[in-house]
């Protein structure tokens, strides 16, 4: 069992709210990630990070911003929600540098709904 | 830039019977692919990952099999049960320093 944790599970809010989707993962692994899937869908990177002050865009483009101070801590932030920010989110955490063979552990994710 | 295309988008076959899910990858570099099952309400888990240097791999009921010079792979599950209906995402990847890029998912329906 993935000892990675994202909260809230699910949540709705309004329009133009500020929200911040939390993950932590206590494996000690530098590398994490930040995915928006659409129910059953395709994964799409929008954020990763390769270790703490590190952080980079994925490939899907994202008014969201995130940040990395802490190794075990990845929160993503939306400053102003709209309705086509209603999706899911998923945080995932991989070893580091050649050890192991990056196998990505995900976390059960954030269903998010801007009304 | 690498590119996966996974095949079919969805699958539905008879409990006991076999499935098999196909993806291609553009980038003759990438030398490691793994296959992600997502259950409803889960995010994805890794069930079982090849890299370049082997042409097969099994584990129990799932195999993966590789054709380099081809540049695809396949998971093969046998003898389906109810418990392998979810959606199933192949990836690949060039280096442990680069991203994994996704195929688009297959969604798995074993029939009763």
């Amino acid at each position: 069992e993935a000892d990675i944790y994202q909260t809230p599970r699910y949540l709705v809010i309004g329009t133009g709210k500020k929200i911040t989707l939390e993950c932590s993962q206590t494996m000690g692994h530098d590398k994490m990630y930040w995915y928006q899937q659409d129910p059953g869908m395709e994964l799409h990177l929008i954020h990763y990070s390769y270790g703490v002050n590190s952080t980079e865009k994925g490939d899907l483009s994202s008014e969201s911003t995130v940040s990395r101070i802490r190794t075990e801590h990845f929160p993503l932030t939306l400053e102003s929600a709209r309705p086509s920010h209603t999706s899911q989110y998923l945080c995932a955490s991989s070893e580091g540098g050649l050890r192991g063979r990056g196998e990505q552990f995900f976390g059960p994710g954030t269903r998010l709904t801007v009304l | 830039g690498e590119n996966v295309e996974q095949h079919p988008s969805t699958l539905s076959v008879q409990e006991g019977d076999s499935a098999v899910i196909k993806c291609t990858y553009s980038d003759s570099a990438s030398n490691y692919f793994p296959w992600y099952k997502q259950e409803l309400g889960k995010g994805p888990q890794l069930i079982i990952d090849i890299r370049s240097n082997v042409g097969e791999k099994k584990d129990q009921r799932i195999a993966v099999t590789l054709n380099k010079t081809a540049k695809h792979f396949s998971l093969h599950i046998t003898e389906t049960q109810p418990e392998d209906s979810a959606v199933y995402f192949c990836a690949a990847r060039k280096g442990s320093n680069y991203q994994l890029i996704w195929g688009a998912g297959t969604k798995l329906i074993i029939k009763p």
